[in-house]
Order: C-alpha cells, then sequence, then structure tokens
C-alpha cells in the first residue's frame, strides 16, 4: 500500500519552462490537494479536487492548473515557471470526515 | 475566510517535560481538526483526527481536544522524548478543504 505517491522528488526548471507534477494515490479517496509550502507561510492550497471529475481553486491558483485524469490520479501543471513557484509541493487524498494522507513532496526550484 | 493560528511558533523543552501545543480558528463551522507532525524536509504525518461532535481524541502519549465554541484545540504530548523533536501543524476542514496553521517547532533537548 504506497499511499501518496508524488513525481519528481526534485526539479530544477528555467523561468518560463513547463511541467506536470504527477500524484497518485491508491487509499480510494475522493478528495485531493495540491499545496505549496513555503518558509513562513505555512501550507497554501493550490487547487482540489472534491470529486472525480470536479476541480476548484484554493488559495493560490495563478500560475498553475490542473486535471483529476480519475479518482486515483491529479496532476499539477506549471504553464511557464517563474521564480515565485520555487517552493516545496505537497498532494494530499482525503476521504469523507476522515484523516488526509499527503505524499512526500516535490522540491521545485525555477532559476 | 477561515484563519488558523498555531502559538508559539517554537518550543524548546528538556526531555520529559509535558507539551502543551495551541491552535485557534476563527469560524467554528468544521467538519473535523486534523493534528499533523512533520519532520524536516518530510511529507506530513497524521497524528489526530477529532470530529466535529468529539472533544478529545487519544493515542498513545498523544491527546487533543477540542473546543468548538472558542474555536481552540490543544495537543497534548505526555513524556516528551527527543524522537518527538518536529513540527506539529493543525489543520480545520470546514469543507473539502483543509486549512492549516503555519505550525510549532519543537525540540526536545535530551
Amino acid at each position: 500500500n504506497a499511499g501518496v505517491t508524488q513525481t519528481p522528488k526534485f526539479q530544477v526548471l528555467k523561468t518560463g519552462q513547463s511541467m506536470t507534477l504527477q500524484c497518485a494515490q491508491d487509499m480510494n479517496h475522493n478528495s485531493m490537494y495540491w499545496y505549496r509550502q513555503d518558509p513562513g507561510m505555512g501550507l497554501r492550497l493550490i487547487y482540489y479536487s472534491a470529486s472525480e471529475g470536479t476541480t476548484d481553486k484554493g488559495e493560490v491558483p495563478n500560475g498553475y492548473n490542473v486535471s483529476r485524469l480519475n479518482k486515483r490520479e491529479f496532476s499539477l501543471r506549471l504553464e511557464s515557471a517563474a521564480p515565485s513557484q520555487t517552493s516545496v509541493y505537497f498532494c494530499a487524498g482525503m476521504g469523507v470526515n476522515t484523516e488526509a494522507f499527503f505524499g512526500q513532496g516535490t522540491r521545485l526550484t525555477v532559476v | 475566510k477561515q484563519e488558523v493560528t498555531q502559538i508559539p511558533a517554537a518550543l524548546s523543552v528538556p526531555e520529559g517535560e509535558n507539551l502543551v501545543l495551541n491552535c485557534s480558528f476563527t469560524d467554528s463551522a468544521i467538519y473535523n481538526l486534523q493534528w499533523f507532525r512533520q519532520d524536516p524536509g518530510k511529507g506530513l504525518t497524521s497524528l489526530l483526527l477529532i470530529q466535529s461532535s468529539q472533544r478529545e481524541q487519544t493515542s498513545g502519549r498523544l491527546n487533543a481536544s477540542l473546543d468548538k465554541s472558542s474555536g481552540r484545540s490543544t495537543l497534548y504530548i505526555a513524556a516528551s522524548q527527543p524522537g518527538d523533536s518536529a513540527t506539529y501543524l493543525c489543520a480545520v476542514c470546514p469543507d473539502y478543504k483543509l486549512s492549516f496553521g503555519a505550525g510549532t517547532t519543537v525540540t526536545v533537548r535530551a
């Protein structure tokens, strides 16, 4: 039982490049989330998917897009990376009124 | 907008002392509150989940209380150990989303 798996674990991008962060869960969670974590800012919600087929903006959606490909997979895309998007990105899954499970994070640096 | 505050931001205690970590939130309309632990460079690990109808939840040396009316939760860690050194985050779930506090970084000195 892998839980929530994120790929890649580390990535360096040049300004203007694009990339997709992948997240997959095998816990049958209805809801999935993308957060970013920055020093002194805590965890901020980028996008979430309350159920398969739906996605909604969180606190900081600008510069990102998401796809809920199926119940297991929720990807985050940066179309044109900016240095301000340097951060640690976490994917999470959660069932109805159950605890959330997080992936190990993707450390992204945009130079 | 739900605001979650954790005070203090950092805490250092000698081994064996009990830890008390505080979390406050502004909107009492929540489904549940969760406490997480995060080790440096790692993801978040769920410690305890308290449903909105519950007053407390216990797991081993950990006990978390919830007072929805006052918008507060407290995490107690009994007889702290150096292995308890980590950042502890609370999160409230008002609907499908989790809103996080900034965390309390705990150092337990041997």
